[in-house]
């Protein structure tokens, strides 16, 4: 069964800072690999999505990439802002519909 | 704005009682999915469905039930089999029958006194 785990639990950094999250997969027999944001309490936000044939996905201050061989994903944020402050969680689509979820890591950008 | 709601979004429920929790979708996607999220865990998927009258079980089904009547919702009941339902329920739904970019709502968190 697909494990996927997110390392750091937690991070803080201080404004302006770039930084990267990680996630790992013991399965590389992925379809995908997806990065959601979640806020205290609320639903989750998709941030970036990467098909299984490809390395990396950028969307703004946001890239991803992807390392189906060694089974990691990372997820760099530039230029970090307060309003960056959340938890990132990763999941990885083994099948059509399993999808499997990091336990994520809690950013808190200090202004 | 196209969306998923879901209702209530808190809930209290005595320990016996079934309660329902609404998923409703304006997106026209066709697979909708319920999720438990418990602290320390990841997401775990407790039933989907990739077709109106159809759906299949998660990794956490017992204890659960689901109708998929209309496209549109795909409501979760959790019942008195449900050992520890104290968490907090999120619905996704994406386009197509595959778990591909997903859309959530705000979720519904469900507290048994």
């Amino acid at each position: 069964k697909q494990e996927v785990t997110q390392i750091p639990a937690a991070l803080s950094v201080p404004e302006g800072e770039n930084l990267v999250l990680n996630c790992s997969f013991t399965d590389s027999a992925i379809y995908n690999l997806q990065w959601f944001r979640q806020d205290p309490g609320k639903g989750l936000t998709s941030l970036l999505l990467i098909q299984s044939s490809q390395r990396e996905q950028t969307s703004g201050r946001l890239n991803a990439s992807l390392d189906k061989s060694s089974g990691r994903s990372t997820l760099y944020i530039a230029a970090s802002q307060p309003g960056d402050s959340a938890t990132y969680l990763c999941a990885a689509l083994t099948g059509a519909n399993n999808l499997f979820f990091g336990t994520g890591t809690r950013l808190t950008v200090i202004p | 704005d196209g969306g998923i709601t879901q209702s209530p979004k808190y809930l209290f429920r005595k320990e016996g009682q079934n309660v329902t929790l609404s998923c409703e979708q304006n997106l026209n996607h066709d697979a909708m999915y319920w999720y438990r999220q418990d602290p320390g865990q990841g997401l775990r998927l407790i039933y989907y469905s990739q077709i109106v009258n159809d759906f299949q079980k998660g990794d956490i089904a017992e204890g659960y039930s689901v109708s998929r009547e209309k496209k549109e919702s795909f409501p979760l009941t959790v019942t008195s089999a449900q050992k520890n339902p104290t968490a907090f329920y999120l619905c996704a739904s994406s386009i197509g029958q595959a778990a591909n970019v997903l859309t959530f709502g705000a979720g519904s968190r469900l507290t048994v006194l």
